[in-house]
């Protein structure tokens, strides 16, 4: 079974700043898909960015970019120019690639990010 | 964010009673899911329903039952629940078909917050 380990229980950075929140995940598979999904105070969960395993190329969406390092199976997140409405939960998430198509996420447990103005 | 609504958002029921959860997607998607948050855990996958048939259920007590009728709709019926089943219930949808770009994605809804008392 896949897991997925978010290390930080909690991030505070500073408005107009830039924060990483990591993110490591155990995985068998070649094929499978990452995600970043952000969950304000209003509790909608929202994507933030998507990763393809088969891609080398680090996802980027507009002040989100991603690190993602397939042998060391990291996927960090980094947000530039932080702003206060960044200020959520932020959930890893993995989804299998070789499955038949609807396949569920596993997420991590969470960061909560803290913009300080 | 309306492509995923739940309803109700709120819902406090007794451990006799029995009560539905509905969650309907606009996206024109063909696949949804059932997912549980609760306070200590990660976010935990229920079922999932690909083009109207359940193809996973994670474990999920018999006291919850899906349904699905349409690839628009998918209800949890509750019966006879417990104190510690109180979450947050979060109903999502994705699109199956189509390439990796279109389907692995996952829209959320808001949530339904569940309180059994």
């Amino acid at each position: 079974a896949q897991t997925v380990t978010q290390s930080q229980p909690e991030m505070s950075v500073q408005e107009a700043e830039t924060v990483t929140l990591s993110c490591t995940y155990d995985t068998s598979e070649s094929d499978y898909y990452l995600f970043w999904y952000k969950q304000p105070p209003s509790r909608q969960m929202i994507l933030v960015i998507r990763q393809e395993a088969y891609k080398q190329q680090n996802a980027t969406e507009n002040r989100f970019s991603v690190n993602f390092q397939k042998a060391a199976k990291s996927f960090s997140l980094k947000i530039s120019d932080s702003q206060l409405g960044d200020a959520a939960m932020y959930f890893c998430a993995y989804r299998s690639g070789t499955g038949g198509g609807a396949d569920g996420l596993t997420f991590g447990k969470g960061t909560h990010l803290i913009i300080q103005p | 964010e309306t492509g995923v609504t739940q309803t109700p958002r709120h819902l406090v029921m007794g451990m006799t009673n029995k009560k539905s959860l509905k969650c309907e997607q606009h996206l024109g998607h063909n696949a949804m899911y059932w997912y549980k948050q609760s306070a200590k855990k990660p976010l935990e996958l229920m079922f999932v329903y690909n083009f109207k048939e359940q193809t996973e259920n994670n474990s999920v007590p018999s006291r919850f039952s899906p349904e699905c009728p349409n690839s628009s709709h998918l209800f949890l019926h509750l019966h006879t629940l417990q104190p510690e089943d109180s979450a947050l219930y979060l109903c999502a949808s994705s699109q199956v078909a189509g390439g990796p770009g279109v389907r692995d994605t996952q829209y959320f809804g808001p949530g339904t917050r569940l309180t059994v008392l």
